[in-house]
């Protein structure tokens, strides 16, 4: 069972890029990375899923290493509204279990 | 339509109390899980749910039993309630086995134990 781990916070200005690693050295070759975003008294909500190398959408990026070991989720010109907790889920669709890292508190400043 | 629906929002209670809350997906969904996330925001799971059939169940105390009266909702049933169980718990829910990294979240229900 591949265990996460992600820095506990981050802080960054409005404008900026924010890049959030996440490590996963034990991750299994089926495996997928999932981000999701969590608001203050909301539900985690998904924000971006992948398997190698890059994807991209309208709201973040994610990078994967060839050797799939860590992950950097990317956040262009993040806002105020971009202040949330971050976790990185590791798991494969037709396994057993899947694990949340402990999350990144990002505080987007002005 | 709210995909994965939990309620109540908000729960205080006392202390020794037995107390549920219920969940509902309207994804057509095989999985369902209950997560407890801390102050600390640690998410961690509870139990998970596949077809109806109990899939996981982590080092949750026995006070906990889910119920699963089918596939589209889990519900949470706590007894005797302590001081620690305070905490916010989330449904979710996913296609895949219990390993989905795709998982579709409730809103969440805050428990308050006096």
């Amino acid at each position: 069972l591949a265990k996460t781990t992600q820095p506990i916070s981050m802080d960054s200005y409005e404008g900026q890029e924010v890049n959030i690693t996440c490590s996963h050295n034990n991750i299994a070759t089926n495996d997928y990375i999932t981000w999701y975003q969590q608001f203050p008294s909301q539900g985690p909500r998904f924000i971006i899923q992948g398997y190698k190398t890059k994807v991209t959408n309208e709201v973040a990026s994610l990078f994967i290493p060839a050797d799939r070991k860590s992950s950097t989720l990317s956040l262009p010109r993040v806002s105020l509204s971009d202040t949330a907790v971050y976790y990185c889920l590791v798991g494969d669709t037709n396994a057993g279990k899947s694990t949340f890292g402990d999350g990144t508190t990002l505080t987007v400043k002005p | 339509d709210t995909a994965v629906s939990q309620t109540p929002k908000y729960l205080v209670t006392q202390m020794g109390n037995d107390k549920s809350i219920k969940c509902e997906q309207n994804l057509g969904h095989d999985t369902m899980y209950w997560y407890k996330q801390d102050s600390k925001k640690f998410l961690k799971i509870m139990f998970s749910y596949n077809n109806k059939e109990l899939i996981i169940n982590e080092t949750v105390p026995n006070r906990f039993s889910p119920k699963s009266p089918d596939k589209a909702h889990l519900n949470l049933h706590i007894n005797s309630l302590e001081l620690g169980d305070s905490a916010v718990y989330f449904c979710a829910s996913s296609r895949g086995l219990a390993g989905d990294p795709t998982q579709y979240f409730g809103p969440g229900t805050r428990l308050t134990v006096l």
